[in-house]
């Protein structure tokens, strides 16, 4: 099983509609988990972190189930500027050991 | 404004030549990371540094080196022994132990050998 796993889509989505991503982990001792957007040709720049508890920013919500081990986005009303590149990452207890970036999901807003 | 540099955004080389990637960042950060992004692919680990004069290896070393003299800079270089070196390096750097620990990235140098 791969360390981080994501669906590398592309999702191609109309303007409004609810799109979801999961993310699956392997490391069970993992202790941090993010969102990362990387628009095309750009840098990745952290969108959320992700709580046991789950959080919400605006139209954004992320959810953590560490029973399952996987993580999740959704992105409700979706725009047109939510087309990016959205990358799961996983950071582990022992900080000796790397982050774990995942490939990627892509997302196209249709208009 | 605190941040994290990179320079130059675009570099071309020609093959046998080395060059050296540069990152600063005045976030006050003891670990700093370089990563390759190749077209469609995710981030891979190039080395990294979780203290001054000290880096590790990370997945994809071979072909590159790097130093840590100064906590504000983490440079790469690009050396004749990459065979495939033309990809897009990002360079980041962590906070301290005791928060998220999320990275935070420089805005990228886009390399092509000629």
């Amino acid at each position: 099983r791969k360390e981080v796993e994501q669906d590398p889509g592309p999702f191609n989505v109309p303007e409004g509609a609810t799109v979801a991503f999961n993310c699956t982990y392997s490391n069970s001792a993992s202790q941090s988990f993010f969102w990362y957007r990387q628009d095309c040709r750009k840098e990745p720049k952290l969108l959320m972190s992700v709580y046991s508890s789950g959080n919400e920013d605006g139209r954004f919500t992320a959810q953590l189930n560490r029973a399952s081990q996987y993580i999740s986005l959704l992105i409700r009303d979706s725009k047109l500027s939510d087309s990016a590149t959205y990358l799961c990452v996983v950071t582990p207890w022992n900080r000796d050991d790397k982050i774990i970036f995942g490939k990627g999901t892509r997302l196209h807003i249709l208009p | 404004d605190g941040g994290i540099t990179q320079s130059p955004k675009y570099l071309f080389r020609k093959e046998g030549q080395n060059v050296t990637l540069s990152c600063e960042q005045n976030l006050n950060h003891d670990a700093m990371y370089w990563y390759r992004q190749d077209p469609g692919q995710g981030l891979r680990l190039i080395y990294y540094s979780q203290i001054v004069n000290d880096f590790q290896k990370g997945d994809i070393a071979e072909g590159y080196s790097v130093s840590r003299e100064k906590k504000e800079s983490f440079p790469l270089t690009v050396t004749s022994a990459q065979k495939n070196p033309t990809a897009f390096y990002l360079c980041a750097s962590e906070p301290p132990p005791g928060g998220h620990n999320e990275q935070f990235f420089g805005p990228g140098t886009r390399l092509t050998v000629l």
